[in-house]
């Protein structure tokens, strides 16, 4: 079945430094990729996706490349703020970006000033 | 633009009581989702509607949970009778053909 794998948090950064999460994914078939962020006391939003591989997906300063030959998805920043504090969710989905989306753990970012 | 709009934000409740969550898709989406997140089981999918139609439920704890789309603007999720490890907080997503999903801000749910 389909899986996805993030590196455990909390991660603890310090503003302005450079931020990488981790994701790897199984799934049969070609998958959409998708980062999701949770504020708190929020739903989760849609930070970025990509639908093929080596597809980049951005947005406010996130990016992640869609690799398919390391079934990853990592998510990086090159200059994180006190206000990306949330948590980060990687996210699959195998049959069009509507279905059913297998996500991650979850990943708690703090940004200290 | 309206988001996803659940209701209530927070319900407190003694067991044994039935539950009603309810959720309001966004106008035009065709998929809507029940997800559950805890800090034990992380984000679970409950359950989704595709055109006001159950496509899979395999998500769903037991029988004591039901949820029912009797039309394209409203969905609820029952739990009856409710337990203590009911308490979690639930987000109804929803989704035009093809698209990602938006989420609501959750029902934050204590069952005593």
């Amino acid at each position: 079945g389909n899986s996805v794998t993030q590196m455990e948090g909390p991660v603890t950064l310090s503003e302005e430094a450079f931020l990488t999460i981790n994701c790897t994914y199984t799934a049969t078939g070609y998958p959409s990729l998708f980062w999701y962020v949770q504020y708190p006391g929020e739903g989760l939003q849609l930070l970025l996706k990509a639908t093929k591989a080596d597809d980049k997906g951005s947005n406010k300063g996130f990016e992640a490349t869609y690799r398919k030959e390391t079934t990853s998805f990592h998510l990086e920043k090159g200059s994180v703020q006190v206000s990306d504090s949330a948590v980060y969710f990687c996210a699959l989905s195998d049959t069009g970006t509507a279905s059913k989306l297998t996500f991650g753990t979850g990943t708690r970012l703090q940004v200290t000033l | 633009d309206a988001g996803v709009i659940q209701s209530p934000r927070h319900e407190v409740t003694e067991m044994g009581q039935e539950v009603t969550l309810r959720c309001k898709p966004i106008s035009g989406h065709n998929s809507l989702f029940w997800y559950r997140q805890t800090m034990m089981r992380g984000l679970e999918l409950l359950i989704y509607f595709n055109n006001n139609v159950p496509i899979d439920d395999s998500g769903m704890p037991e029988d004591r949970f039901s949820a029912k789309m009797p039309n394209a603007s409203f969905s609820t999720l029952k739990i009856q009778p409710s337990e203590p490890r009911d308490s979690a907080v639930y987000f109804c997503a929803s989704s035009p053909h093809n698209q990602p999903q938006h989420f609501g801000d959750g029902t934050r749910l204590s069952i005593l």
